[in-house]
């Protein structure tokens, strides 16, 4: 069965800082990855899938399936980005996603 | 765009009442799922549907049953509320089809159930 591990439940950055997520997963096929982001009040909405390989809102992601990791990174945080994030795999052939715990970004001033 | 609706934002139900949360999804899509969100356990899959009258459970489905008689139409049924399902519950559908694995999910706003 595959898994999603977040290590991080609540990250505090500065404004202007790095910021990266991390994501680890278990899975002994090709995976299917996705980081989803909640803002305040706001539906769960995808940010970027790794098979997309764009950079939403200066956020990137890469598969490293030597490490089974899909860290997300932003090179210069926002207030605007604070907000929860999932990270997510999909199995080959599978309709399901499963979900890591999340983690909350504070963007502090 | 992607529209999914969910039929209520907060509920407040009894102990042993049943409860229907429906979800409504516009873009034709063939998968339709139901979460629970609880703080430090991220989403947890509940149940979900890949064609009309089709359903497999998920992770969670313990108290939970579903129905899908239009292909637009998900509802969780909550068949007597406990006080452990006070819980965000979402509702997503996806648009992939048998073989092409997992597709990106769209996400309904939530409902909020508080079982007193």
């Amino acid at each position: 069965a595959q898994r999603v591990t977040q290590p991080e439940k609540l990250l505090s950055v500065f404004k202007g800082a790095p910021v990266e997520l991390k994501c680890n997963y278990s899975y002994s096929g090709s995976p299917e990855l996705f980081w989803y982001v909640q803002y305040s009040r706001q539906r769960l909405q995808l940010l970027l899938r790794h098979i997309s390989r764009e950079s939403i809102k200066g956020f990137t992601a890469d598969l490293n399936k030597g490490e089974t990791s899909f860290h997300l990174k932003k090179p210069f945080a926002q207030e605007e980005d604070s907000a929860m994030y999932y990270c997510a795999l999909g199995a080959l052939g599978d309709y399901k996603l499963s979900f890591g715990a999340g983690t909350t970004v504070t963007v502090r001033a | 765009d992607v529209k999914v609706t969910q039929s209520s934002r907060y509920l407040v139900k009894r102990t042993g009442e049943k409860v229907f949360l429906e979800c409504v999804q516009d873009m034709d899509h063939e998968n339709m799922f139901w979460y629970r969100q609880d703080p430090g356990l991220g989403l947890r899959l509940i149940y979900f549907s890949y064609d009309v009258k089709m359903k497999e459970k998920g992770d969670i489905p313990e108290g939970y049953s579903v129905s899908r008689e239009k292909k637009e139409r998900f509802s969780l049924i909550l068949e007597s509320a406990s006080t452990n399902q006070t819980s965000m519950y979402l509702c997503a559908s996806s648009l992939a089809g048998s073989g092409q694995g997992a597709d990106t999910q769209y996400f309904g706003p939530g409902t909020r159930l508080t079982v007193l």
